[in-house]
C-alpha cells in the first residue's frame, strides 16, 4: 500500500515570493510516480508537476519545481514568483508505475491550503 | 478539446434514496477513475475501469456503491439507500491508459448532499 503525508495544513506567502510545500510518502514499489495537483475553489483538480521515481533529475515546470529525495521519501514543491492565481489547495499524490496493487489509482495526501497575499 | 464532464454538478437527496452520478471522459481515454472527496480532505480512490471492466474496485466502501461503464466510455456511479455519510464531492478522471505514465484528467465533480 502507498501512503502520502502532507504535514502543513495551511501556508501563506506574499506575491512574488517563494514558498515550499512539503510531502513525504511511503511505498514498497520500485517503480512509481509522484505528482502535485492544484485544486482552486472551482474544484477542478489540475496537474501541476510530475516526477518519475527512476529519474534522478528534479522535474521543473516554469515557476514550479520539485525537490525529490528518494532515500528520504520526500517530495516537496517549490513555487517561485508566487502569483495571486496560485491560491488553492495543493495535493501531493503517488501512483505505481506498473503492476502492483496500486496500479491505476492515485493516493493523495491531506492537502495544503496555500494563500498568496498581494 | 472537451475535458471530462460530470453531471449533475450538485445533487441533493434524502436519506435512503437512490442516486446516479454520470461521468463523460475525454474521447479516446480507455481508463476511467472515480474518487470521493470529503470536505477539507484529499480525494480517496473508489474504483477504476480499463475499458468496460472494473480493474480495481477496492475503494468502494460497501455494497451500496456500484459503478458501470457498459460501452467503455460514459460511466455511472450508483449509490443505493444513501446515508448522510455519503455526502461528499465525487470526482471522475480519465487517462489514455491506466498507470502513472499517463496523466489523469479530472472533471469538476458532483457535490452530493444527503439530508
Amino acid at each position: 500500500a502507498q501512503t502520502v503525508t502532507q504535514s502543513q495544513p495551511e501556508m501563506s506567502v506574499q506575491e512574488a515570493e517563494t514558498v515550499t510545500l512539503s510531502c513525504t510518502y511511503d511505498t514498497s514499489e520500485s517503480n512509481y510516480y509522484l505528482f502535485w495537483y492544484k485544486q482552486p475553489p472551482s474544484r477542478q483538480m489540475i496537474l501541476v508537476i510530475r516526477q518519475e521515481a527512476y529519474k534522478q533529475q528534479n522535474a521543473t515546470e516554469n515557476r514550479f519545481s520539485v525537490n525529490f529525495q528518494k532515500a528520504a521519501k520526500s517530495f516537496s514543491l517549490k513555487i517561485s514568483d508566487s502569483q495571486l492565481g496560485d491560491t488553492a489547495m495543493y495535493f501531493c499524490a503517488s501512483i505505481t508505475g506498473s503492476g502492483g496493487t496500486s496500479y491505476g489509482k492515485l493516493t493523495f495526501g491531506q492537502g495544503t491550503i496555500l494563500t498568496v497575499h498581494p | 478539446g472537451a475535458g471530462v464532464s460530470q453531471t449533475p454538478s450538485n445533487k441533493v437527496t434524502e436519506k435512503g434514496k437512490y442516486v446516479e452520478l454520470r461521468c463523460d471522459p475525454i474521447s479516446g481515454h480507455t481508463a476511467l477513475y472515480w474518487y470521493r472527496q470529503s470536505l477539507g480532505q484529499g480525494p480517496e480512490f473508489l474504483i477504476y475501469f480499463q475499458g468496460t471492466g472494473a480493474a480495481d474496485d477496492s475503494g468502494l466502501p460497501n455494497d451500496r456503491f456500484f459503478a458501470v461503464r457498459p460501452e467503455g466510455s460514459v460511466s455511472t456511479l450508483k449509490i443505493q439507500r444513501t446515508e448522510r455519510g455519503d455526502s461528499a464531492v465525487y470526482l471522475c478522471a480519465s487517462s489514455l491508459e491506466a498507470g502513472g505514465k499517463y496523466e489523469q484528467y479530472f472533471g469538476p465533480g458532483t457535490r452530493l448532499t444527503v439530508t
